[in-house]
């Protein structure tokens, strides 16, 4: 049974450029988060869809989107990348947005140089 | 993150010990109280997991106890083995997960 997968695994950018993640849930889970994790810090919440709508957004700049599909994958955008943009960015699974675990994929390590 | 902290931030424990990691938390919203272990380069992996209405819980050798009125939670790890050497986190839910610090915790044989 497959878990929670994310891609590209690792992936170097340069300042300016712009970047999307990408998220495949567990099966039969509608609900995706983003998640970014600074070397050294515990992950930092970035958005949640759930059935393609947002249901929440983080202290994240406008330069970070996301989206979900109608298989419940979802993007992870990125525009003018920073060099502190540099970070594990994760994702995580869950049934529904509330009241359900949520699953952690093993995240796709951003660089920006 | 400010709603929660963490602590300690290191631990080193012998092998066969108790590790304990506590974390305390602000909103009282939170309804949901997992740990998180992460491996270097891994996502956060669910550990275990208590709902406010439950004071412990238990799942093999690692216990939850919940303290609703001191708004704070810990993971006690029992019998600790070299491969509990991770990064634990806890995440109190509202809505999204608001994480801790970590606690890098080190098991020595």
């Amino acid at each position: 049974d497959a878990g929670v997968t994310q891609s590209p695994t690792h992936l170097i950018k340069t300042r300016g450029q712009h970047v999307t993640l990408r998220c495949s849930p567990i099966s039969g889970h509608k609900s995706v988060s983003w998640y970014q994790q600074v070397l050294g810090q515990g992950p930092q919440f970035i958005f949640q869809y759930y059935e393609k709508e947002e249901r929440g957004r983080g202290n994240f700049p406008d330069r970070f989107s996301a989206r979900q599909f109608p298989n419940y994958s979802s993007e992870l955008n990125v525009n003018a990348l920073l060099l502190g943009d540099s970070a594990l960015y994760l994702c995580a699974s869950s049934l529904q947005p509330a009241n359900t675990e949520a699953f952690f994929g093993q995240g796709t390590r951003l660089t920006v140089v | 993150q400010q709603q929660v902290k963490q602590s300690p931030q290191s631990l080193i424990v012998q092998k066969g010990g108790i590790s304990i990691i506590n974390c305390a938390y602000e909103n009282t919203a939170f309804d949901y109280f997992p740990w998180y272990q992460q491996f270097p380069g891994k996502g956060p992996a669910l550990l275990i997991a208590i709902r406010p209405d439950v004071s412990e819980k238990k799942e093999g050798r690692f216990t939850i106890s919940f303290n609703k009125s001191a708004k704070q939670f810990s993971l006690h790890i029992m019998d600790s083995q070299p491969g509990d050497s991770a990064t634990y986190f806890c995440a109190p839910r509202e809505n999204q997960f608001y994480f801790g610090t970590g606690t890098s915790l080190t098991v020595i044989p």
